[in-house]
């Protein structure tokens, strides 16, 4: 069976570190696509990007480029997303999800659960 | 980037009704790379349609998805009780993949 799981839900400070996981299991990890997708406090889905964890190939949307990092650790089946320096307006669920083929060009059928991420002074 | 604008924003239906949603494009998405997901309240978005009109895994044949080009439909033959939620739509022909604003389908 196929899961993605993610860590625990954050709170942090403006300002702040964070690097949030998602584990993917029940299938070969290197060969598709993850993406990360945010939703804001009663707000809509937004795509923030993808990656490729067999090269750790990365595309950002313009919205979210310079603003987040995305990366994985093969070795243990893991993809990231981490902010340098978090704001308030970062305060949102972060959802992970695998394409639903190998290709670049894929909807997303396998989500993990979401992190609440709360920034908050 | 393509925008894409879903609507009715508000959908009020009785279970047993069919339900049309739209989804257009404010450009045409290559390949009728576009996708339909059902949100719930708590819970990650599930996939409905991808290619325009292909169900997903598990999904019943009361969801059918139709259209190309700028313009996208998903039906719902026969609402379910569990029907009720919100449905987004989106393009993945062209990055950034993105979404509908949503459209809410409530029971009236």
């Amino acid at each position: 069976e196929v899961q993605l799981v993610q860590s625990g839900a954050e709170v942090k400070k403006p300002g702040e570190y964070l690097k949030i996981s998602c584990k993917g299991s029940g299938y070969s990890f290197t060969t598709y696509w993850i993406g990360w997708v945010r939703q804001m406090p009663g707000k809509g889905l937004e795509w923030m990007g993808m990656i490729y964890p067999g090269d750790s190939d990365a595309r950002y949307s313009p919205s979210f480029q310079g603003q987040v990092t995305m990366s994985v650790d093969k070795s243990i089946n893991t993809a990231y997303l981490q902010w340098s320096s978090l704001k308030a307006s970062d305060t949102a669920m972060y959802f992970c999800a695998r394409h639903v083929d190998t290709s670049w060009y894929a909807a997303l059928n396998h989500w993990g659960q979401g992190t609440q991420v709360t920034v908050s002074s | 980037e393509i925008v894409l604008t879903q609507s009715p924003g508000t959908l009020s239906l009785s279970p047993g009704e069919g339900a049309t949603l739209s989804c257009r494009a404010s450009q045409s998405v290559n390949n009728r790379f576009l996708a339909w997901y059902q949100q719930k309240p708590g819970q990650a978005p599930r996939l409905l349609i991808h290619g325009a009109s292909s169900r997903a895994t598990g999904i019943p044949d009361t969801f059918s998805g139709s259209g190309s080009g700028t313009d996208f439909t998903l039906t719902i033959s026969r609402l379910e009780p569990e029907d009720f939620a919100v449905y987004y739509c989106q393009q993945y022909g062209s990055s950034p993949y993105t979404f509908g604003q949503g459209t809410k389908l409530e029971i009236k």
